[in-house]
């Protein structure tokens, strides 16, 4: 019954190496997010779509992608891996078309640790 | 631009005690919402609390409430009683009408209820 799901929940990897995270969200939501969670636990929003088009892209890195096949599902490919993007990424979704009304639900969290 | 303060970066209490978190917001729009979010020791966010700017109610959920002031831009929350297992780390959060779902998160409050 999760509602957002991320795998893998830890991921370990060398310097220069490409991955990805996944995130799935059953509740529905027309609108799915990605956020960074740095060291000292600050939180900042990365990338938003809304049924498959991207409508936040927040200053990242162009190492990051992200990738919605479809509404329920939300990718970030990240390549070259610098030891700066050790940390944990958070998919979360909300109902709305972006609005600053939605509530936002989180999954449980990718912690990315760079060697 | 829209800010979201905590300052208090760590709460140390004990049982049974009361505790209030302190969240101050700054912005230009008259239409925002505010959240609550909490991130216990595993790791997920979990959802508490969305207010907007046009309720100054306060809001009460068993053991949890809130209370939002306007006057003073600050939405703080309490938690009577406190448990062992509302340790977590507390954030508030802020969202505008002309940055639509974009999350403004505060640096998140560490609370640690010991027995």
């Amino acid at each position: 019954d999760t509602a957002v799901s991320q795998t893998p929940k830890y991921l370990v990897t060398q310097m220069g190496n490409d991955k990805s995270i996944k995130c799935e969200q059953n509740l529905g939501h027309d609108t799915m997010y990605w956020y960074k969670q740095d060291s000292k636990k600050f939180l900042k929003i990365m990338f938003s779509y809304n049924n498959k088009e991207l409508i936040i892209n927040e200053t990242v890195p162009n190492r990051f992608s992200p990738k919605s096949p479809d509404k329920a599902h939300l990718n970030l490919h990240i390549n070259s891996l610098e030891l700066g993007d050790s940390a944990v990424y958070f998919c979360a979704s909300s109902q709305g078309y972006g609005f600053v009304s939605d509530t936002q639900y989180f999954g449980p969290g990718t912690r990315l640790t760079v060697l | 631009a829209q800010k979201v303060t905590q300052a208090q970066t760590e709460i140390s209490v004990v049982e049974k005690e009361d505790v209030t978190l302190d969240c101050v917001y700054e912005t230009r729009d008259t239409t925002y919402y505010l959240f609550w979010y909490k991130q216990p020791p595993s790791g997920e966010l979990v959802f508490l609390i969305r207010r907007n700017s046009f309720d100054e109610q306060n809001e009460i959920s068993g053991r949890y409430s809130w209370n939002f002031q306007k006057s003073t831009s600050s939405f703080n929350f309490t938690i009577t009683a406190s448990q062992v297992v509302d340790s977590a780390v507390y954030f508030c959060a802020l969202s505008c009408e002309t940055s639509g779902s974009r999350l403004t998160f505060g640096e998140g409050t560490q609370l640690t209820v010991n027995p």
